[in-house]
């Protein structure tokens, strides 16, 4: 089975530092997606960023950043120029390829200071 | 476009109630899926629904949790007899389907339905 693990369940950063959340995941299989989500007090679950496991190219959404590590089934989030609207729950997700299912860890609490 | 929309956005109910919950997909949207996110903890897949079909249920508890999403109308997910454990908060996602678009494999969320059970 499946299985999505982030070993940090708080994490802070100082306003325009630099930040990596860590996610390693568990899979037999060789087609599948990754996802970072954000859910911020509201709870809202915004998609942060997607990484299809064929591409080896990291992902890149502006100040966001993936480091892909298929062999080691490890994909982190680089925050970079970090913004106190930045602070939210982070969740790792996987999806295998051919279904809808999302798995998700159990997150990383982001605490940004000004 | 109005996204994934979820109602109620809280509910509270006294045990022994029902609850149902209520979700509207995007529009062009025709799968629905259902995910429980209990305290300090991260979403945890319920079921999986295509129109007036159930595709895959293998998340849902076996007893009191039923789901449907009916060709007209929006998805409902029905609790029946709540017990305090089933104080969560629980949202709705839906996706395209079609894997030929370039955003079948990304799940749009709605903003969840937070079951208080007193």
């Amino acid at each position: 089975a499946q299985t999505v693990t982030q070993s940090q369940p708080e994490m802070s950063v100082q306003e325009a530092e630099t930040v990596t959340l860590s996610c390693t995941y568990d899979t037999s299989e060789s087609d599948y997606y990754l996802f970072w989500y954000k859910q911020p007090p509201s709870r809202q679950m915004i998609l942060v960023i997607r990484q299809e496991a064929y591409k080896q190219q990291n992902a890149t959404e502006n100040r966001f950043s993936v480091n892909f590590q298929k062999a080691a089934k490890s994909f982190s989030l680089k925050i970079s120029d970090s913004q106190l609207g930045d602070a939210a729950m982070y969740f790792c997700a996987y999806r295998l390829y051919n279904t809808d299912k999302l798995i998700f860890g159990t997150g990383t609490r982001l605490q940004v200071f000004p | 476009n109005a996204g994934v929309m979820q109602n109620p956005r809280h509910l509270v109910r006294r045990r022994g109630q029902e609850a149902r919950l209520r979700c509207s997909p995007m529009k062009g949207h025709s799968h629905v899926y259902w995910y429980r996110q209990l305290p300090e903890e991260g979403l945890k897949f319920m079921v999986y629904l295509q129109k007036e079909n159930i595709i895959d249920e293998s998340g849902m508890p076996k007893e009191r949790f039923s789901a449907e999403f009916p060709k007209e109308g929006p998805s409902i997910l029905r609790i029946q007899q709540v017990v305090r454990g089933d104080s969560a908060a629980y949202f709705c996602a839906s996706s395209p389907g079609d894997r030929r678009s370039s955003g079948a494999n990304v799940l749009t969320f709605g903003a969840g339905s937070r079951l208080t059970v007193l």
